[in-house]
């Protein structure tokens, strides 16, 4: 199975602060990567698609990047409404994979 | 406006089976792939089981031969079987559905597995 490490596991940042959340994967998966952004009691958002694409209606200033085995989420300058659960998925061999997640804090 | 609504979750004890569906509007089932997400409390997402094409299924090893994932296009509905429930099942299981991955998600149904 392929093992996606995110990190770090959980952040405190400051409104405006510039946010990088690292996903590695144990074996190539080309760009077949999304991010997920979580609120607590609330369902999963789809933020990145295919490692890089902005899923619609999501602010510029997330962006992802990245192929192969090491991929990035960065938020650009970080927004009170952003202080969340990050998450990674793999979705280029089965059993698809998440990350454990990262929990960005407020400072 | 694009909705998935999951049912049949619930308190059954370990053993027991118990049947998940997954209402879609503004979203055709059969021509998506459909899959189930779980959480369980206080932890990060698991992937379950996914659908697509004709029909094609796959499974977490952790549920492989226990869960039965379908879907039904009459009804465009996505089911699943879930038998033989262990206490590490309980957790809020997601519905989702995307071309690739998932951009459309239900809100989530609680499945506790407790005697």
């Amino acid at each position: 199975d392929i093992q996606m490490t995110q990190s770090p596991s959980s952040l405190s940042a400051s409104v405006g602060d510039r946010v990088t959340i690292t996903c590695r994967a144990t074996q190539g998966i080309r760009n077949d990567l999304a991010w997920y952004q979580q609120k607590a009691g609330k369902a999963p958002k789809r933020l990145i698609y295919t490692a890089s694409s902005l899923q619609s209606g999501v602010p510029s200033r997330f962006s992802g990047s990245g192929s192969g085995t090491e991929f990035t989420l960065t938020i650009s300058s970080l927004q009170p409404e952003d202080f969340a659960t990050y998450y990674c998925l793999q979705h280029n061999t089965y059993p698809w994979t998440f990350g454990q997640g990262t929990k960005v804090e407020i400072k | 406006e694009v909705q998935l609504v999951e049912t049949g979750g619930g308190l059954i004890q370990p053993g027991g089976s118990l049947r998940l569906s997954c209402a879609a509007s503004g979203f055709i089932v059969s021509r998506n792939y459909m899959a189930w997400v779980r959480q369980a409390p206080g932890k990060g997402l698991e992937w379950v089981s996914v659908i697509y094409g004709g029909g094609t299924t796959q499974y977490a090893d952790s549920v492989k031969g226990r869960f039965t994932l379908s879907r039904d296009s009459s009804k465009n509905t996505l089911n699943l079987q879930m038998n033989s429930l262990r206490a590490e099942d309980t957790a809020v299981y997601y519905c989702a559905g995307g071309k690739g991955d998932f951009d459309i998600w239900g809100q989530g149904t609680m499945v506790t597995v407790s005697s």
